[in-house]
């Protein structure tokens, strides 16, 4: 079947620092990749939508500039959290779909900013 | 706009226990329909799908039918099993999009 994988599963950081997480889908060619944002307890809330060689397309309300996405490729995309602060601390997940409408989800990144 | 409505957890349950999560849904046009679930610790994985009206989405014993007249897929399975218990949530995708649009997830707990 379809994998996606996540590096780094989870991460600390500082306040004010920048992290990357990177999305990859291990054996087949995501055409697509979303990115989305998990608060405890809550269903998932997409960030942004992502295709190979194109900027990203950010849902209403999510800052550009503070989550730059990249998706250089059919098998990587990486999400950039600039200048994290305490209240960016969340589940971050990623999924990926190819020529069909299946989404295939990543494990998610645990962030914690101190 | 389109919506999913998930009945609110916890659902707590005792093993072989029957089990239905109640999903509705709004949209325009004919959308395809979702379960994932969640394990603890772990990313979404796809349970099963339906792409149109009528269609039964089937996976691990877990079934759900497309209704077009109610709107609604709802989740079932005969008898529960302690490792069904995780987040489940209902989704959906408009036609000529993407975009998965998710209820609020249910969480199931399966007693021994």
């Amino acid at each position: 079947g379809a994998v996606v994988s996540q590096h780094p599963s989870w991460v600390i950081c500082k306040s004010g620092t920048s992290v990357k997480i990177e999305c990859r889908s291990l054996d087949f060619q995501a055409t697509t990749m979303f990115w989305y944002r998990q608060f405890p307890k809550q269903s998932l809330m997409l960030m942004a939508t992502s295709n190979e060689g194109s900027k990203a397309t950010y849902e209403q309300g999510v800052e550009k500039d503070k989550f730059l996405i990249n998706h250089a490729s059919l098998t990587l995309s990486t999400l950039t959290v600039t200048s994290a602060h305490p209240e960016d601390s969340s589940f971050y997940i990623c999924s990926a779909s190819g020529n069909q409408e299946t989404q295939y989800f990543g494990p998610g990144t645990r962030l914690l900013v101190l | 706009g389109n919506s999913v409505t998930q009945m609110e957890g916890p659902v707590t349950l005792s093993e072989e226990a029957f089990l239905t999560i109640n999903c509705t849904y709004t949209a325009t046009g004919y959308p395809s329909l979702f379960w994932y679930v969640q394990y603890p610790g772990e990313g979404l994985q796809l349970l099963l799908k339906a792409t149109k009206a009528d269609d039964k989405g089937s996976n691990k014993g877990f079934e759900a039918t497309y209704r077009k007249e109610t709107t609604s897929f709802h989740l079932e399975k005969g008898s529960v099993q302690v490792s069904d218990s995780a987040v489940y949530f209902c989704a959906l995708t408009s036609p000529n999009t993407d975009k998965l649009i998710f209820g609020t997830g249910t969480r199931l707990q399966v007693f021994p």
